[in-house]
């Protein structure tokens, strides 16, 4: 119950297209959702979180749509550029102290 | 703002030998750290928790005497690798969460570690 289910393993995609990674989990106590972005050699670096109140949040290119109902949400990259290319982790935790459940990441390749 | 820094960036090491690797968090107090472990190509797994001034909780199967977490201050969690194996041989990542009104839980990751035992 304590897993997060992360699709496709791989991803690849060409400059300028929608690149849309999914996320499903079950424990209905998980409220908060972030997106992380990890480059090789480095540590991941939060891009964009949601919580269950909304069904969508838009930062620049990056989107999270939210479903709770279907417990699943999902990161769509508008306009791909080849700088995109790295993997990318989905989260979920429970506010107040609770330990982040990874996804288990996406390699996102865009071809320019 | 909320930047964490890990050192070393990587090491290299015999079997055998002990290896410590230190995570701060440069600009804000950090009343949480954990610690995680990546193979290539893998997800983050998590291998403890630390609330400073407290023992460390680990996760199911993480040997607590081979990795020793101290949390001694506010900006400082210290992980050590004792008698270090071929196997140890990983990508080590740390993350701090500070004292916030947020409720979000959010995490601020360092740059990791690379640790290669021979």
């Amino acid at each position: 119950q304590q897993q997060v289910k992360q699709s496709p393993q791989s991803l690849i995609v060409q400059k300028g297209g929608i690149s849309i990674i999914n996320c499903a989990y079950e424990n209905t106590a998980f409220d908060y959702f972030p997106w992380y972005q990890q480059f090789p050699g480095k540590g991941p670096a939060l891009l964009i979180a949601i919580r269950p109140d909304v069904s969508e949040k838009k930062e620049g290119r990056f989107t999270i749509s939210f479903n709770k109902s279907a417990k699943q949400f999902s990161l769509h990259i508008m306009d791909s550029q080849p700088g995109d290319s790295a993997t990318y982790f989905c989260a979920a935790s429970i506010s107040g102290g609770g330990k982040l459940i990874f996804g288990q990441g996406t390699e996102l390749s865009v071809k320019p | 703002g909320a930047v964490v820094s890990q050192h070393p960036s990587w090491v290299i090491c015999k079997s055998g030998t002990s290896v410590k690797i230190e995570c701060r968090s440069l600009d804000f107090q950090a009343t949480t750290m954990f610690w995680y472990r990546q193979f290539p190509k893998q997800s983050l797994m998590l291998m403890a928790t630390s609330n400073e001034g407290s023992k460390a909780t680990y996760e199911q199967g993480v040997e607590k005497d081979k990795f020793l977490i101290n949390h001694a201050s506010l900006t400082l969690s210290t992980l050590t690798v004792t008698s270090a194996h071929p196997e140890d041989s990983s990508f080590y990542i740390c993350s701090a969460r500070g004292r916030s009104g947020s409720s979000y839980n959010e995490q601020f990751f360092g740059p990791g570690t690379r640790l290669t035992v021979l």
